[in-house]
């Protein structure tokens, strides 16, 4: 069964609105979750890296006023788009370490598709 | 040059047929290696880890080269349920970051 959940699935919105992209680990706590975006045929490109109780680290060249990320929980990160335009319609998927044994397995959440209008 | 490079296919094979796919990554320090197997509009699972020693779980071996910095990943008796993008997956140090290639395609037909 899945261990990381991801909500919505699919949004459709409005130019300019904000949407909100929530991520779940289930059953395990989580104090590193991680967010990625996906264009059509290609690969996974890392957006930022979420930590537990503080702010998130963001790769070279993603806004961080424009995609906010809160990790308030053990067991829950989410991902603000604001002012959404169509060039940001994508695939956004999270992913979350389980075993801290383990620390470069990631599970992944469903993702969410993100339609901008 | 791309961190991770993997031939995008697609590779339409015939059931029951062997197929590898190679992948090749830049940075010499990277640690940890993997595959993911990735479905149409879905998100990726993980299909195997990379070992230095090659290793196999049922139909698939997974190798890796890190002499040449290469992985390869080979798959024998290929089912139709195999169809979906491999994608060839890179740590390059620190547990946070994982480096995606951009993925292959499979096909598998009747």
């Amino acid at each position: 069964g899945a261990v990381v959940s991801q909500h919505p699935s699919w949004v459709i919105c409005k130019s300019g609105t904000s949407v909100k992209i929530e991520c779940r680990s289930l059953d395990f706590q989580a104090t590193t979750m991680f967010w990625y975006r996906q264009f059509p045929k290609q690969s996974l490109m890392l957006m930022a890296t979420s930590n537990e109780g503080s702010k998130a680290t963001y790769e070279q060249g993603v806004e961080k006023d424009k995609f906010l990320i809160n990790h308030a929980s053990l067991t829950l990160s989410t991902l603000t788009v604001t002012s959404a335009h169509p060039e940001d319609s994508s695939f956004y998927i999270c992913s979350a370490v389980r075993d801290q044994l383990a620390k470069n397995i990631q599970y992944f959440g469903a993702g969410t598709r993100l339609s901008v209008l | 040059r791309k961190e991770v490079e993997q031939d995008p296919g697609p590779f339409n094979v015939p059931e029951g047929a062997t197929v590898a796919f190679n992948c090749t990554y830049s940075n010499s320090a990277s640690q940890s290696f993997f595959w993911y197997r990735q479905d149409c509009r879905k998100e990726p699972k993980l299909l195997m880890s990379v070992y230095s020693s090659g290793n196999e779980d049922g139909r698939f071996t997974a190798q890796l080269n890190r002499a040449s910095q290469y992985i390869s990943l080979l798959i024998r008796d290929s089912k139709l349920s195999d169809s979906a993008t491999y994608l060839c997956v890179v740590n390059p140090g620190g547990y946070n970051k994982l480096i995606f290639g951009a993925g292959t395609r499979l096909a598998v037909h009747p």
